[in-house]
């Protein structure tokens, strides 16, 4: 079946960088477009970064523009999100998402990565 | 930039009780709008797709409705695994894919 196994999560000081890892397994990755999209504690979900199953189109929100990377490696099948000049308000349970073949919302979601942004 | 907007924020319900939860739109989504489910602890689940289609494993109990600016989702008759925050998702107009603020489904 769809297995998304996010990692890389933890404790990070504001300014610092750090990478999240999404592991995907159970379907064909190199098809697909993959998404993530973050929960802060105790709050709804915020949609911040796509990626086409070839790489080529790659979309961030406003709120992370110039500080976060999205990227796959199709031979590994995994995704990434390189999180740069981290803020407080970055501090969330990070999700990956896979995208649908049919039109553009999401189908599986792994369980999630949290990210803490504090000194 | 799309808003979406989901009502009420909470609804007290009690076991067998019809639901009815909704989410706006501020412009025109067509039928582009998706419903997940979150459940305590757990992560996002795909409920309704195209403003009305079950998801594969959704419950004949989830129904959609809506298309443009309004949009509904019914639960006809609410057993104990329905109690969660419902999340709705437009997609027609994106980046950035937006959702509403959620509601909470809990037990009276």
């Amino acid at each position: 079946q769809v297995q998304l196994v996010e990692s890389g999560g933890g404790v990070v000081q504001p300014g610092r960088s750090l990478r999240l890892s999404c592991a995907a397994s159970g379907f064909t990755f190199n098809t697909y477009a993959v998404h993530w999209v973050r929960q802060a504690p105790g709050k709804g979900l915020e949609w911040v970064a796509l990626i086409s199953n070839d790489g080529r189109n790659i979309y961030y929100a406003d709120s992370v523009k110039g500080r976060f990377t999205i990227s796959r490696d199709n031979f590994k099948n995994t995704l990434y999100l390189q999180m740069n000049s981290l803020k407080p308000d970055d501090t969330a349970v990070y999700y990956c998402a896979r995208q649908t073949a049919m039109a553009t919302f999401f189908d599986s979601w792994g369980q999630g990565t949290l990210v803490t942004v504090s000194s | 930039e799309i808003v979406m907007t989901q009502s009420p924020a909470t609804l007290s319900v009690s076991p067998g009780e019809r639901v009815t939860l909704s989410c706006r739109a501020s412009q025109s989504v067509r039928n582009n709008l998706a419903w997940y489910q979150q459940k305590p602890g757990q992560t996002p689940r795909l409920l309704i797709y195209d403003a009305s289609s079950r998801a594969t494993g959704t419950s004949v109990r989830f129904s959609g409705s809506g298309s443009g600016t309004e949009f509904t989702l019914t639960i006809s008759s609410l057993q104990s695994e329905d109690f969660a925050v419902y999340y709705c998702q437009q997609y027609n107009d994106w980046p950035p894919w937006t959702f509403g603020q959620g509601t909470k489904v809990e037990i009276k």
